[in-house]
């Protein structure tokens, strides 16, 4: 149990363009879904935290105009990446969390991994 | 502010060693403590978490972890390591079950040598 499906996995695109990438919770309703971007060799950092029905919370330094998440059901939530440029390039993962008392939280998709050429 | 510390990026032992992968936290309410395991280019697997109802935490693929207090430590170990756990193992901390933001230490790389 505790499935959380992101797609793409992987995705090339051009500068400029934009990008969406999907984290889908398949088996629980996620009330809270948190984006992370990985660097490579480290760790993860977190980018905002969706909660269902209302807007994103950024971190400190995100810009919430190029990374816009949506989280407009309790199974779905969505980043797009505006105007991507290479320094967007990165690995992207969704964890989605249900509410508490209802199962344990952190449920991690699988990552995108964004190529901007 | 919560936060931890990994010693050691890579750690390199002979299969059938012992794992002994460090992690301290710091934290100003009482912590929950997770270990992850991530493979190339795959998101995260829990392995174990500490929620304060034992010191000593068991996790999947034979992996533990053990909280001190006193040393502000929860360091992770396997009593003999095999290939397959080759991966990056990230500790992590929350102060709200991981309902909430957790943090993340910077990961340390485990090699097996055969």
């Amino acid at each position: 149990g505790a499935v959380v499906s992101q797609h793409p996995s992987w995705v090339i695109c051009k500068s400029g363009t934009s990008v969406k990438i999907e984290c889908r919770s398949l088996d629980f309703q996620a009330t809270t879904m948190f984006w992370y971007r990985q660097f490579p060799k480290q760790s993860l950092m977190l980018m905002a935290t969706s909660n269902e029905g209302s807007k994103a919370t950024y971190e400190q330094g995100v810009e919430k105009d190029k990374f816009l998440i949506n989280h407009a059901s309790l199974t779905l939530s969505t980043l797009t990446v505006t105007s991507a440029h290479p320094e967007d390039s990165s690995f992207y993962i969704c964890s989605a969390t249900p509410p508490v008392g209802q199962g344990s939280p952190l449920h991690f998709g699988n990552g995108t991994r964004l190529t901007v050429t | 502010a919560q936060s931890v510390t990994q010693l050691g990026s890579h750690v390199s032992v002979s299969e059938g060693a012992l794992v002994l992968l460090r992690c301290n936290y710091s934290s100003s309410v009482p912590p929950y403590l997770f270990w992850y395991v991530q493979y190339p280019n795959q998101g995260l697997q829990l392995l174990l978490k500490y929620t304060s109802a034992a010191t000593l935490v068991k996790g999947i693929n034979g992996f533990e972890a053990e909280f001190k207090k006193s040393e502000t430590s929860f360091h992770l170990t396997k009593p003999s390591a095999h290939m397959s756990d080759a991966a990056e193992y990230f500790c992590a901390v929350s102060d709200s079950g991981g309902y909430q933001k957790v943090t993340f230490g910077i990961g340390t790389k485990l090699q097996v040598i055969p």
